[in-house]
């Protein structure tokens, strides 16, 4: 039962576009949402973070959106930099951390 | 301040063994939990240890097991080792009552390899 979603496993993006990362998830009392960066034989790596009280958060180049009524989030990274490639996951706070089985990042030069 | 440690990096075992994996959270830390991951499959939550007590548990087999010292520091065993138990296991640590409370923070895992 994946209570987190994240359906695109790979995304490829030009450097210096916005790269534009999904996932969905379908238990409404999550109450904090996370984005996780991860290289390859390395653990993830915390990028940013939102309540649910928020609807938006930003951190640099990094802006995570969160749509309650749809149970939607989104990490928007702008501009992309050949740096980011890495897979992404995203994870819902409940009882435990919920994780998404990640998205793979590949910024083309 | 140092971040969270996990030891040994690489192991390869043979099935029907045993493994012990060891976890030392970032200091003041006294939550670790503990992830499987497996390609296409995402991090599987195995159990979070808080204060020396499993506090929540995930569903995997008796086979896995863990526990939390006095010192935070944590194990986790797996019994009986199968072929699928090849992957990298994560542990991650969440802090005290502080701004990233509800952050966990991962170690670099430790990858076994089960033959």
């Amino acid at each position: 039962d994946q209570q987190v979603k994240q359906n695109s496993p790979s995304l490829s993006v030009q450097e210096g576009r916005i790269s534009i990362l999904n996932c969905d998830y379908t238990n409404s009392m999550f109450d904090y949402f996370l984005w996780y960066k991860k290289y390859p034989a390395e653990g993830p790596t915390f990028l940013i973070s939102i309540s649910s009280i928020k609807d938006k958060n930003e951190d640099g180049r990094f802006t995570v959106f969160l749509n309650k009524s749809a149970k939607h989030l989104s990490l928007h990274i702008v501009p992309s930099q050949p740096g980011d490639s890495a897979v992404y996951f995203c994870a819902a706070s409940g009882n435990q951390f919920y994780f998404g089985t990640g998205t793979s990042l590949t910024v083309i030069p | 301040k140092a971040g969270v440690t996990q030891t040994p990096r690489y192991l390869i075992k043979t099935r029907g063994q045993q493994v012990t994996l060891s976890c030392s959270p970032i200091s003041g830390h006294r939550s670790v939990s503990w992830y499987q991951q497996t390609p296409g499959q995402g991090l599987q939550f195995l159990f979070e240890y808080f204060s020396e007590t499993q506090r929540n548990k995930g569903n995997f087999p008796g086979r896995f097991s863990g526990r939390q010292f006095s010192n935070s520091r944590s194990e986790m065993n797996v019994s009986t080792l199968e072929l699928g138990d090849s992957a990298l296991y994560l542990c991650a640590s969440k802090g005290p009552i502080t701004s990233d409370a509800d952050t966990q923070y991962f170690g670099p895992g430790t990858r076994l390899t089960v033959l």
